[in-house]
């Protein structure tokens, strides 16, 4: 069965510290996202990456960096967490599209339970 | 990119069809249309997902107009257990690309 996790369902953080979220797929998926989910805001894509070492901007990315070091594992970092982090972070990974393309994708991702973190 | 807007929330009763109209006007040649269902504490799952005219699978009916500027999700029969947030998703799955949400629907289902 498809199984992303990620590694904190619920953390709380100070502000100014380094925060560290993990997710790992076992799928082989090539592509692998971040979001963060805030009421009446919907899923914003913060980072997105599609191979390893390999990283892209999403639309919220100011704040942000990430980590792929190897396939499975996606890491989203917050160098100086700010109370306006307070968040659910959602990470999702995806297969390549069957064009083959590298950052294509099926269009179905597969997502994490969610790591709710609350910075003080 | 294509940007969607949907309905804030809806209303339904057990027993009915429920259809999800999610606009995006300016869907691009090579996108195709996603929809995901998210449960509180959960991350959105997929349901369905279409490029034009009509697709049907054991959960919900998806219809694609010829311009494919919209897309409406039909749940058909809903129930309890179908209250969520419903996220309409448009993206380039060919390549390179962004996949971002809309807001979602709040769909709130009563007996």
């Amino acid at each position: 069965d498809v199984k992303v996790t990620q590694s904190s369902r619920y953390l709380v953080k100070r502000t100014g510290e380094k925060v560290f979220l993990e997710c790992v797929q076992d799928m082989d998926h090539e592509n692998m996202f971040w979001y963060r989910q805030d009421p009446g805001l919907g899923l914003r894509l913060i980072y997105f990456s599609y191979d390893v070492k390999m990283k892209e901007k999403g639309d919220i990315p100011e704040g942000y960096s990430v980590s792929r070091e190897k396939k499975e594992r996606f890491s989203l970092i917050l160098e100086s967490a700010s109370t306006n982090q307070t968040s659910m972070y959602l990470c999702a990974s995806s297969p390549l599209g069957t064009s083959g393309r590298a950052g294509g994708n099926t269009g179905e991702l597969f997502f994490g339970e969610g790591s709710r973190l609350t910075v003080l | 990119l294509a940007k969607t807007t949907q309905p804030i929330s809806m209303d339904s009763y057990e027993g009915q069809e429920v259809n999800i109209t999610c606009s995006h006007n300016n869907i691009a040649t090579n996108d195709y249309i996603t929809w995901y269902q998210q449960f509180p504490s959960q991350g959105p799952r997929f349901i369905i997902q279409g490029y034009k005219t009509k697709v049907t699978n054991e959960v919900a009916s998806l219809f694609i107009p010829a311009d494919r500027k919209s897309s409406t999700l039909s749940l058909p029969r809903v129930s309890l257990s179908d209250t969520a947030v419903y996220y309409c998703l448009v993206g380039l799955t060919g390549g390179g690309n962004k996949l971002t949400f809309g807001t979602g629907t709040q769909l709130k289902v009563e007996l």
